[in-house]
């Protein structure tokens, strides 16, 4: 399955994160999506065979990659009391133009204090 | 922009069919629908998908209109660990947009 880490982070305003992501074996496509509390998944990134393909509206702080062997990172500088959220990666694969259905990682809780 | 509406929550008893209606009028004519369930401290779960026919799995069964702008989840027997917040998501292109979901309760 889906793996993230670190299942739990705390940090302080106008610091960097580094979030991680192991997709699913055969999947190529990498998604991110930050949940506030109380609130449903809100599109950051998506991510296929290593290029952006798709991009939320998200400040210029938060970018994100893939690596070849589809694990994925999201980072996020300058960090706001507002990033603090539940960060959710989801990998799918696509194939013949089409995205099947995504598989969600526990996700990564991070705190701005 | 791309929307889709919930009711915030609901209630079932156990063992009664429950109905989970979600709108997405800004739906096109290629666009999927899919449907997942979240429970505390874990990511969301994937329940049900479909694109225009009705559709069924082992754990529920996907009702959609025929202008593709509503469509509904069906719990066939609710039971206690049915209760979770449900999400209808419509796949806009490349890109999921989840509604605010509905939580689910199921009484005993």
């Amino acid at each position: 399955g889906v793996t993230q880490s670190p299942t739990h982070l705390i940090k302080t305003r106008g610091q960097q994160v580094t979030l991680r992501c192991s997709s699913q074996s055969g999947h190529n496509t990498v998604s991110w999506y930050q949940q506030a509390l109380g609130q449903g998944p809100q599109f950051i990134f998506q991510y296929y065979e290593k290029e952006e393909r798709g991009r939320g509206n998200v400040p210029d702080r938060f970018s994100a990659r893939q690596f070849p062997n589809y694990s994925s990172e999201l980072n996020v500088n300058a960090l706001l009391l507002g990033d603090s959220a539940l960060y959710l990666c989801a990998s799918s694969l696509e194939d013949w133009g089409r995205q099947e259905t995504q598989y969600f990682g526990p996700g990564t809780r991070l705190l701005v204090l | 922009d791309a929307k889709t509406t919930q009711p915030n929550s609901m209630e079932s008893n156990e063992e009664e069919p429950v109905h989970l209606p979600c709108n997405h009028s800004t739906i096109s004519g290629t666009d999927y629908i899919h449907w997942y369930r979240q429970l505390p401290s874990q990511g969301p779960e994937y329940v049900i998908h479909g694109l225009t026919s009705n559709v069924n799995n082992r754990m529920a069964s996907l009702a959609i209109a025929e202008d593709r702008k509503s469509s509904t989840l069906i719990l066939h027997r609710a039971t206690l660990r049915d209760a979770a917040v449900y999400y209808c998501s419509v796949l806009y292109g490349q890109n999921f947009v989840f509604g605010p979901g509905t939580r689910l309760s199921v009484l005993p």
